[in-house]
């Protein structure tokens, strides 16, 4: 039952804008979108998250459907340090614990 | 701040045996969690607890215990251990903000625990 949907693994040249897709067609209206990426054997690490507009921080942008059903995540200027998997989770901020899933994500390699 | 700390880093078991997994976090988060990875597959979440004294079961708790005795650590015991349980295994915690869970999860380094 996952909720979000990523393409397996996307190749982006060095420089270049990376565009990171995610798929959440059936999010509620008050779950929001997370970005996380993984560096090769390290622990998950957060990016930038949003509900409905779109939301940018020093290291990516966040850009949120007006339906809501699917977002994208922008790193502006790919550097070989951003080859990593990329997850988007769906998730509301809730007084109680929400089950959250880390499918298997996005590989992005960066190419020189 | 050291954030999310874990330890050990990598360890090696034989199968029956039991080891207790370290996790502190120094960001006064309520919530904490504990996860596997397998090769190539996403995370999977094992236990987690919403403040100390309390904690509750992720989707793969068998073969693992936890305990929550303060804010800031939050061990994961394998009992038995056995050659499935092999995986890297991440902690992690997340802040409240305005009295409501977030899910900005800061993430430990990780354990490689292997089961020979």
């Amino acid at each position: 039952d996952a909720k979000t949907t990523q393409p397996p693994s996307m190749d982006c040249a060095e420089g270049r804008a990376a565009n990171l897709p995610c798929n959440h067609s059936t999010i509620s209206g008050n779950e929001y979108v997370y970005w996380y990426r993984q560096i090769h054997s390290q622990g998950p690490q957060y990016i930038i998250h949003g509900l409905k507009n779109n939301e940018t921080n020093e290291m990516a942008s966040l850009i949120i459907t007006e339906d809501r059903k699917s977002s994208t995540l922008i790193l502006p200027h790919a550097t070989l340090r951003d080859t990593a998997v990329y997850y988007c989770i769906v998730s509301a901020n809730s007084g109680g614990y929400q089950k959250v899933t880390f499918g298997t994500g996005t590989k992005l390699q960066v190419i020189p | 701040n050291a954030g999310v700390t874990q330890t050990p880093k990598f360890r090696i078991l034989k199968i029956g045996q039991s080891m207790t997994l370290q996790c502190t976090q120094d960001m006064n988060h309520n919530y904490m969690y504990w996860y596997r990875q397998d090769p190539g597959m996403g995370l999977k979440l094992i236990y987690y607890s919403v403040g100390a004294g309390i904690t509750d079961k992720g989707e793969v708790p068998n073969g693992y215990n936890v305990s929550r005795s303060t804010t800031e650590d939050f061990p994961l015991r394998l009992e038995l251990a056995a050659p499935s349980q092999t995986s890297v295994y991440f902690c992690a915690s997340s802040e409240i903000l305005a009295g409501f869970r977030t899910d900005t999860q800061y993430f430990g380094p990780g354990t490689r625990l292997t089961v020979l």
